[in-house]
């Protein structure tokens, strides 16, 4: 069966500090993969979206980036935090006809 | 710019009501429409709609799309305290990527 792994669960950085949050998915080839966000109580906003290693689609400018390394792995960076990127992060997989799978989250803090 | 539009934003309801929640949706090469459940953390997939007027139900839920309206509700009924949540509707296109675009959610609570 697919699994889908997201850390860390919990983030507080600082303004101004990096970022790296780590998706990676068992149990399956070739997924596509994405980064949304999700601010305190609402929907989810979508970030970033990968088809393959090293194809990144960026859906909204912003101080995020993400990277595919991997066929299962899918990275969400940034070099500067700001306040605004605080916000609840998720990890999604799917194939062409399924629901996406999604990971635990990782609730990011910006102080 | 495809959307997706849900109301109400937030419901407050006694154990033992139905409720209705509502979704439409505006986007360009539609192929389906999801309902998910969220608690605390990652969402749960409750739904997935393709066709018209065929209803989907799963134990006390049940959903149904009109894609000549472009719209969808998601039935619960005799709510139960451990339905409080935020629900949320999503639409999936031919688009590349094939990415689902989500709409605000709907925030339930079910008092007991």
């Amino acid at each position: 069966s697919q699994t889908i792994h997201q850390w860390p669960a919990t983030l507080v950085q600082p303004v101004g500090s990096p970022l790296s949050l780590e998706c990676t998915v068992e149990g399956t080839s070739n997924p596509n993969l994405y980064w949304y966000r999700q601010a305190a109580g609402r929907g989810l906003q979508l970030l970033f979206y990968s088809v393959g290693i090293g194809q990144i689609s960026s859906e909204v400018p912003q101080n995020l980036s993400a990277s595919r390394p991997q066929d299962r792995q899918f990275i969400l960076s940034s070099k500067k935090l700001l306040l605004s990127d605080s916000g609840f992060y998720l990890c999604a997989w799917k194939r062409r006809d399924t629901e996406a799978f999604f990971g635990q989250g990782t609730r990011l803090t910006v102080v | 710019e495809d959307k997706v539009v849900q109301s109400p934003l937030s419901l407050v309801v006694h154990e033992g009501d139905t409720v209705t929640l509502n979704c439409s949706y505006e986007v360009t090469n539609f192929r389906s429409l999801l309902w998910y459940k969220q608690e605390k953390k990652a969402p749960t997939f409750l739904f997935m709609l393709t066709s018209s007027g065929i209803e989907k139900k799963s134990g006390r839920l049940s959903s149904i799309l009109d894609k000549k309206e472009l719209f969808s509700i998601l039935n619960i009924t005799a709510t139960q305290t451990g339905d409080s949540a935020i629900y949320l509707c999503a639409v999936g296109t031919y688009q590349a990527g094939t990415a689902l675009i989500f709409g605000k959610g709907t925030t339930l609570s079910v008092s007991s």
